[in-house]
């Protein structure tokens, strides 16, 4: 199947900065992009949708301005958590869906981000 | 809105034995796709199966197979002489075709899964 990666895998940050996580599709184009939050022993919950070359789609709920989504490319999406805080802490997974595959997504490994 | 509904938290089953995830779901759609996923606790998520909704026929691969009841919107998963690396949360997931390959995945709430030895 195809290869989603994640960068980085585990992240620690004092609370009031801003992370930066990247998904990169690496072996086919991606063009649309999902993220993930996932909370110990939950399932996943949805947060943003994001097409290349165009603004994201977020759920409902989720903050756009303090989870800021790029999808510049058909490889690489990034997604940034600005003035992180210790409710930000969580798992956060991408996925994505190019334009070969059958409505499947692709997932990437995942990233824990803790918040101090 | 559709819904995905895993109503057992956990299950165990001994090695070599068959175990059965259930899985429910509400829609109003006529097509739709439908997969099982699984995470070990490496926490890569995996797909098990898929299933299209136009399709009467069960998906298998290998050592697993659904039980897919549209009617009653019942999208059952078993597990065939299980092993230890199936040991797991699974989730059972909806999407919903968009136009294109873009569809959106509705997850259930997950069954961890232990096999034992």
């Amino acid at each position: 199947g195809a290869v989603v990666s994640q960068h980085p895998s585990r992240v620690i940050c004092k609370s009031g900065t801003s992370v930066k996580i990247e998904c990169r599709s690496l072996d086919f184009q991606a063009t649309t992009m999902f993220w993930y939050r996932q909370f110990p022993k939950k399932s996943l919950m949805l947060m943003a949708t994001s097409n290349e070359g165009s603004k994201a789609t977020y759920e409902q709920g989720v903050e756009k301005d303090k989870f800021l989504i790029n999808h510049a490319s058909l490889t690489l999406s990034t997604l940034t958590v600005t003035s992180a805080h210790p409710e930000d802490s969580s798992f956060y997974i991408c996925s994505a869906s190019g334009t070969g595959s059958t409505n499947e997504q692709f997932f990437g490994p995942g990233t824990r981000l803790t918040v101090l | 809105a559709q819904t995905v509904t895993q109503s057992q938290p956990e299950m165990s089953v001994q090695e070599a034995e068959t175990v059965t995830l259930s899985c429910t779901y509400d829609t109003s759609e006529n097509n739709y796709y439908l997969f099982w996923y699984k995470q070990p606790p490496s926490r890569q998520m995996i797909l098990v199966i898929r299933q299209e909704a136009y399709k009467q026929q069960n998906a298998t691969e290998n050592r697993f197979s659904v039980n897919f009841q549209k009617a009653a919107k019942s999208f059952s998963l078993k597990i065939s002489d299980s092993q230890l690396g199936d040991t797991a949360m699974y989730f059972c997931a909806f999407m919903r075709p968009y136009s294109g390959n873009t569809g959106k995945l509705i997850f259930g709430q997950g069954t961890t899964l232990q096999v034992k030895p």
